[in-house]
């Protein structure tokens, strides 16, 4: 089915481990987006991605990285996990003015 | 003002009630907003988008005030399965649209 895609949907790290998170769509979207979801928070953009090879900082851009190196892919890094970084993180795509289309999220928790 | 700014409820209403759900955004320049609807411990869905003269979809209808800088969701004649967040979207400021920025959420409940 198309739409996008999410890997790991849930992971537990230890502070200080790195891990990156998978997003995927096969819909031909040139932006793609991560957003992290805390309770009383609702949804902050982390990092977002306008075309193959192009990034930008959102809100929250601290402690993350990201790469866009092919279209369909758009990868979230944690090089140092910590306890603040535990959150539902979600990945989206979009088409021009239309809305977004959304991962299932990945459930983090860093002890 | 913050850029977008909603009352997060809850909205405890009976089955058949009508509720109305108000959204204010700061960035003036602002083109596209979205409603969208998020169920418990799942992710966003869009529910509409929202159009300068104002747009109906079924029961649910959208409408933007741009003097105002505010949008509105009516939902008519509730049903349970309305229970749910519903999150007001507008594009993030100074950044030609491409990317978006979603309120904290009202959440409704509807009861039998």
């Amino acid at each position: 089915n198309a739409g996008v895609t999410q890997t790991p949907k849930f992971r537990v790290l230890k502070t200080g481990q790195s891990m990156t998170l998978l997003c995927a769509q096969d819909m031909n979207h040139e932006y793609m987006y991560w957003y992290r979801q805390d309770p009383g928070m609702g949804l902050r953009l982390i990092h977002y991605s306008v075309g193959e090879g192009t990034t930008a900082k959102g809100e929250v851009p601290d402690g993350y990285n990201v790469s866009r190196l092919k279209k369909q892919n758009f990868l979230l890094g944690l090089e140092s996990a910590a306890p603040s970084q535990t959150s539902v993180y979600f990945c989206a795509s979009r088409d021009s003015n239309y809305g977004y289309t959304f991962g299932s999220g990945t459930r983090l928790t860093v002890v | 003002r913050k850029e977008v700014e909603q009352d997060p409820g809850p909205f405890n209403v009976p089955e058949g009630a009508t509720v109305a759900f108000n959204c204010t955004y700061s960035n003036s320049a602002s083109q596209s907003f979205f409603w969208y609807r998020q169920d418990c411990r799942k992710e966003p869905k869009l529910l509409m988008s929202v159009y300068s003269s104002g747009n109906e979809d079924g029961r649910f209808t959208a409408q933007l005030n741009r003097a105002s800088q505010y949008i509105s969701l009516l939902i008519r004649d509730s049903k349970l399965s309305d229970s749910a967040t519903y999150l007001c979207v507008v594009p993030l400021a100074n950044q030609a649209g491409t990317a978006l920025i979603f309120g904290k959420g009202t959440t409704l409940s509807v009861s039998s």
